[in-house]
């Protein structure tokens, strides 16, 4: 079974500067995809980034970086230089193998921009 | 690009009736949709996979007879609330996923608000 662990219930940060939201996930299989999705107020899910277990670099999508430590088992998200837009839910993600399969979720942070 | 969308974005209905909600992949074909679920303030939860011309696969305590999937065509997958209750209140949500765009990304329709008086 796959398990996403998302610690940080809530963050502030100030505009204009980085934050880390915090992801451990667990599993058996060699071959799965970390995701990370953004959820504002109106409820929609905006993909953001994806890392694949077997990548050898960390993925990058303008502001947005993903800290990928495989042996500690952990998928940060960095976003840098926050704007007031930032503002949601954001969700730690993981499937099996390549991405196309359904997607376990971890429970969540809520981040809040501050001007 | 890959559109998913949703209708009704937000529904009420009576205890007792039923609902469909219907996702759609507006540029693609998706073989395969999921479904959730996300009560307030919680995490989604993965309800059943949708897969087009087959029986949906459903999650572990999630009621096949109450919640019923049909994936018709390659752009259409309904989930239909049967004798709705207000406990079934709930923000549903579809996606899809396209391996020939390349990317590895899951579509996410709006969602469905759903709430039973």
């Amino acid at each position: 079974a796959q398990k996403i662990t998302q610690t940080q219930p809530g963050m502030f940060v100030q505009e204009k500067e980085a934050v880390t939201l915090d992801c451990t996930y667990d599993t058996s299989d060699p071959s799965y995809g970390l995701f990370w999705y953004k959820q504002p107020s109106s409820g929609e899910m905006i993909f953001l980034i994806y890392q694949g277990s077997y990548d050898q670099q960390n993925a990058t999508e303008g502001r947005y970086s993903l800290n990928f430590q495989k042996a500690r088992k952990s998928a940060n998200l960095v976003i840098s230089a926050s704007q007031l837009g930032d503002s949601a839910m954001y969700f730690c993600a993981m499937t099996k193998g390549g991405g196309y399969q359904k997607v376990t979720f971890g429970i969540g942070t809520k981040l809040q921009v501050i001007p | 690009g890959a559109v998913v969308s949703q209708h009704p974005s937000w529904v009420i209905c009576k205890s007792g009736t039923s609902v469909k909600i219907e996702c759609r992949s507006l540029d693609f074909q998706a073989t395969t949709m999921f479904w959730y679920r996300q009560f307030p303030k919680q995490s989604l939860m993965l309800m059943a996979t949708s897969n087009e011309g087959s029986k949906a696969t459903y999650e572990q305590g999630v009621e096949k007879d109450k919640f019923l999937i049909n994936h018709a065509s390659l752009t259409l997958s309904t989930l239909t609330v049967t004798s709705a209750h207000p406990e079934d209140s709930s923000f549903y949500i579809c996606s899809a996923s396209n391996p020939r765009l390349g990317t590895y990304e899951q579509y996410f329709g709006p969602g469905t608000r759903l709430t039973v008086t």
